[in-house]
């Protein structure tokens, strides 16, 4: 069965790093496209990224773009986000979730992880 | 930005009744639509893709359909288990949106 765990949350400060990975099981990594999705404290939904599935091209939302990075490695099967510069609303729980399409992303998601909060304060 | 307006904000209603839920979208979208059910505590979970494609698992008890850009999920005969935050979402205009949310609840 398909499994997402995602790892690497905290406190952090604001203007400092951190990097999230999600470990994925239970179906060929590198033939999907991989998005990370996040969910403020009693808010919604909001899409962060989305990597192709072998990594040739990556897309952004504009209240991440410059300071986040979205990467993958297919021969460990674990998608990353690093985060830079972080913000007080970065604060979020951050989802790994599987794009349902193979090869050619569709831009919905069909499997979701777990979850990895991050908390910006000072 | 194509922006999503669910209504209403929250359903009570009773085991056996039918749920409606809607979701507008602020441009077209062709068919580029999802829903996702979400309890506390827990990951999203995908119900419906393609405006009206239950995924897999998923009870036809759960129908979406689409007209323009108006979506609807319907529940046809709630159970107590599907209490939870129900939204929708575009994949059809970058960047991919959501919804506000819809809670829904069982009597």
């Amino acid at each position: 069965q398909v499994q997402l765990v995602e790892s690497g949350g905290g406190v952090v400060q604001p203007g400092r790093s951190l990097r999230l990975s999600c470990a994925a099981s239970g179906f060929t990594f590198r033939s999907y496209g991989m998005h990370w999705v996040r969910q403020a404290p009693g808010k919604g939904l909001e899409w962060v990224a989305v990597i192709l599935y072998d990594g040739s091209n990556t897309d952004y939302a504009d209240s991440v773009k410059g300071r986040f990075t979205i990467s993958r490695d297919n021969s460990k099967n674990t998608l990353y986000l690093q985060m830079d510069s972080l913000r007080a609303e970065d604060t979020a729980m951050y989802y790994c979730a599987k794009d349902a399409g193979w090869e050619r992303p569709r831009n919905y998601f069909d499997y979701w992880g777990q979850g990895s909060l991050v908390s910006v304060s000072t | 930005e194509t922006v999503l307006t669910q209504s209403p904000g929250t359903l009570s209603l009773s085991p056996g009744e039918r749920a409606t839920l809607s979701c507008r979208a602020s441009q077209t979208v062709g068919s580029y639509f999802a829903w996702y059910q979400q309890k506390p505590g827990q990951a999203p979970r995908l119900l419906i893709s393609d405006a009206s494609i239950r995924a897999t698992g998923i009870p036809d008890r759960f129908s979406g359909s689409r007209s323009g850009t108006d979506f609807t999920l319907t529940i046809s005969r709630l159970e107590p288990k599907d209490s939870g935050v129900y939204y929708c979402h575009q994949y059809g205009s970058s960047p991919w949106t959501f919804g506000q949310g819809t809670k829904v609840e069982i009597k």
